[in-house]
């Protein structure tokens, strides 16, 4: 079954807690993704895991770190969150990042910061 | 750097009438990729169709697009809206197999 599972699919933090989207496949896939969310403005990619360990920076890196260390699970972090970081996390997986490739996503994590 | 436009936000239409969504591109590369993607309400984005060849009608559940390379552009129509159309619709650019870049969206409400 082709699935792309993020958890939690809400969360609520205080400026300046820690938060921890987790995300995971079951597909084998060698690139992860990492995208928010924002009435108009779309999708915006966050971070590139073209592998465990091998992750690089998107469009709106600023604010964010990740961790992949093992090919199904693919981890977004924030330290010290902040009101601008309220949006719709999601996670997205495709089989090599090739282009025409079709990305496969999750259902998203709502992430509200207080 | 390569953009994708969406000029239209919001689209209100009456179920049965004619559905057309504008995309159009900036890219470096010559051989682009175009995409969109459907994300219909609490779910997650979907793909509904593609296209590499410039000129060619592609077609999926109702929906067409054709790649105008020379007028940069991938437009998504549909000849009659039905309410289950309702979405968010994404107009997306392969970035030369780096990423996708997404355009801001254009949501969709066909109303009966």
């Amino acid at each position: 079954d082709m699935k792309v599972t993020q958890m939690p699919r809400y969360l609520i933090k205080r400026m300046g807690e820690n938060v921890l989207l987790e995300c995971g496949q079951d597909m084998s896939h060698e690139t992860m993704y990492w995208y928010r969310q924002d009435p108009g403005l779309g999708l915006q990619l966050i971070y590139i895991s073209y592998d465990v360990d091998s992750n690089s920076e998107g469009d709106i890196p600023k604010g964010y770190r990740v961790s992949r260390k093992k090919r199904e699970h693919f981890s977004l972090i924030l330290d010290s969150a902040k009101t601008n970081q309220t949006s719709v996390y999601f996670c997205a997986s495709s089989f090599t990042g090739t282009f025409n490739e079709r990305l496969f996503f999750g259902h998203g994590t709502k992430l509200s910061v207080l | 750097g390569d953009s994708v436009t969406q000029t239209e936000g919001l689209v209100t239409l009456t179920e049965g009438l004619p559905v057309m969504l504008n995309c159009t591109y900036q890219t470096i590369y010559s051989n682009p990729f175009l995409f969109w993607y459907v994300q219909h309400l609490n779910e997650s984005p979907r793909l509904l169709l593609k296209s590499f060849t410039d000129n060619k009608r592609t077609e999926h559940q109702g929906f067409h697009a054709t790649l105008h390379k020379s007028s940069s552009s991938f437009h998504l129509q549909k000849s009659s809206a039905q309410l289950s159309d309702s979405a968010l619709y994404y107009c997306a650019l392969d970035q030369g197999g780096r990423a996708l870049i997404f355009g801001t969206g254009t949501t969709v409400s066909v109303s009966p």
